[in-house]
């Protein structure tokens, strides 16, 4: 079985600093690993993905991400956050050997910028 | 944009009464699903498609049904509608390929069962 936990409902981080939203899953085999954010009455939007290669992935809007197979983990990144970064924030997986099932999505985390 | 429209965008309802909320696209992909989401639960799989006529159940299928007759309409029907179906519906297609292949979702359908 997947399964995906984002261990903070809520991010909290002032404009200009680093910020970190953690993602940690399970699958069987190896994982493709996803993130998405969500702006206020919109739909999810894709920001990266892990398929294979370094572990080190680069995205939309300055953000990246790091694959980590001894932790199982795929933390979220920017090195400065602005404002217009506060949003909802979803981590998702398959496993490679799922074949084309449908992602599995985490429950969400909310960070807030602050000016 | 990935070229979905769902419709209706907003809709509110009696219990009893069925609905269905469409999703349209026009990429041609292969795979489409519907998702519901709700505070404290993130984004839960109802139902997906892999093609014309193959469907699929999610984790959280009772209570709906799908159709897909053709390659880019997936239509979501609650059969009768409940309070605890209140909810926001988001559909999302992929293309053909392996694991890696990315979700694109649309703009969400907003139901209100009172």
């Amino acid at each position: 079985a997947q399964s995906v936990a984002q261990p903070e409902d809520q991010v909290n981080v002032a404009e200009g600093n680093p910020l970190t939203v953690k993602c940690t899953y399970s699958v069987s085999g190896n994982p493709y690993l996803f993130w998405y954010v969500q702006y206020p009455n919109r739909g999810l939007q894709f920001l990266l993905k892990y398929i294979t290669g370094d572990n080190l992935v680069k995205g939309s809007y300055g953000f990246e991400a790091e694959f980590n197979k001894s932790q199982t983990s795929f933390h979220l990144k920017k090195p400065s956050a602005l404002v217009s970064d506060s949003a909802l924030y979803f981590c998702a997986v398959r496993g490679t050997s799922s074949g084309n099932t449908p992602l599995v999505f985490g429950k969400g985390t909310r960070l807030s910028v602050i000016a | 944009d990935a070229g979905i429209t769902q419709s209706p965008r907003h809709k509110v309802t009696e219990t009893g009464t069925p609905v269905t909320l469409r999703c349209h696209q026009t990429e041609n992909h292969r795979y489409m699903y519907w998702y519901r989401q709700d505070p404290g639960h993130g984004l839960r799989l109802i139902h997906y498609s892999y093609g014309v006529k193959d469907t699929d159940k999610g984790e959280v299928s009772d209570g709906y049904s799908v159709s897909r007759s053709k390659t880019e309409d997936f239509l979501l029907t609650l059969e009768s509608a409940t309070s605890s179906q209140t909810s926001v519906y988001f559909c999302a297609i992929s293309g053909q390929g392996d694991s890696g292949n990315t979700i694109y979702f649309g703009e969400g359908s907003w139901l209100t069962v009172v």
